[in-house]
């Protein structure tokens, strides 16, 4: 059983399209985290929230914490966002549960 | 600023042998968590330290073990290993900065059991 969700597994977008990264989680959580690993294995943290919405340049995070589910969207995707972008549930005073990733392929 | 630093970042070992990694945080940072990235797995939380002391642990058995020491920096060691423990290895040093919270994630120790 996996605590985390996400969708799709793999996504191919042309170069400026809107692009939703989906995360569904059962466990009650403190904060949700948003990662993105580049080819090569270095991970960046996105975003952490607890609620609402929060902006970076072109990326956005939704959480919904009733519905247990949280989006990433990135605007006018670029070839430089291809990247495997993955989901944490935070629980606290306990661990991270990580999904299984979504790997995403921009094209030119 | 440094980044999170760890060392080695590449290591072969013998089914049976003990392995130690260290990760050396951002300064400042006092947070520091270890992860497992595996093929089958992906990422797995293996615990979190703050100020020498292990505040959350993940799902690993007794030979997956870590300490912090007081200048912040970690080492995680795994004792007997086996096959299944390939793996990069990452570590993570976090902060609170008033309400924004910033992790910066090592470049990983890459890990083979033969």
């Amino acid at each position: 059983k996996n605590e985390v969700e996400q969708s799709p597994q793999n996504l191919t977008a042309q170069e400026g399209e809107f692009i939703t990264i989906n995360c569904s989680y059962s466990v009650g959580i403190s904060a949700l985290h948003w990662l993105q690993q580049h080819p090569g294995g270095g991970i960046v943290s996105l975003f952490m929230l607890s609620s609402g919405k929060k902006k970076h340049g072109r990326l956005i995070a939704t959480i919904n914490i009733q519905e247990k589910h949280s989006s990433l969207h990135i605007t006018a995707s670029h070839p430089r966002d291809s990247a495997v972008y993955i989901c944490a549930a935070w629980v606290a005073g306990n661990q991270f549960y990580f999904g299984t990733g979504t790997s995403l392929t921009v094209i030119p | 600023k440094a980044g999170v630093t760890q060392t080695p970042r590449y290591l072969i070992k013998t089914r049976g042998q003990q392995v130690t990694l260290s990760c050396s945080p951002i300064s400042g940072h006092r947070s520091v968590s270890w992860y497992q990235q595996t093929p089958g797995q992906g990422l797995q939380f293996l615990f979190e330290y703050f100020s020498e002391t292990q505040r959350n642990k993940g799902n690993f058995p007794g030979r997956f073990s870590g300490r912090q020491f007081s200048n912040s920096r970690s080492e995680m060691n795994v004792s007997t290993l086996e096959l299944g423990d390939s793996a990069l290895y990452l570590c993570a040093s976090s902060l609170w900065r008033g309400q924004s919270y910033e992790q910066y994630f090592g470049p990983g120790t890459r890990l083979t059991v033969t």
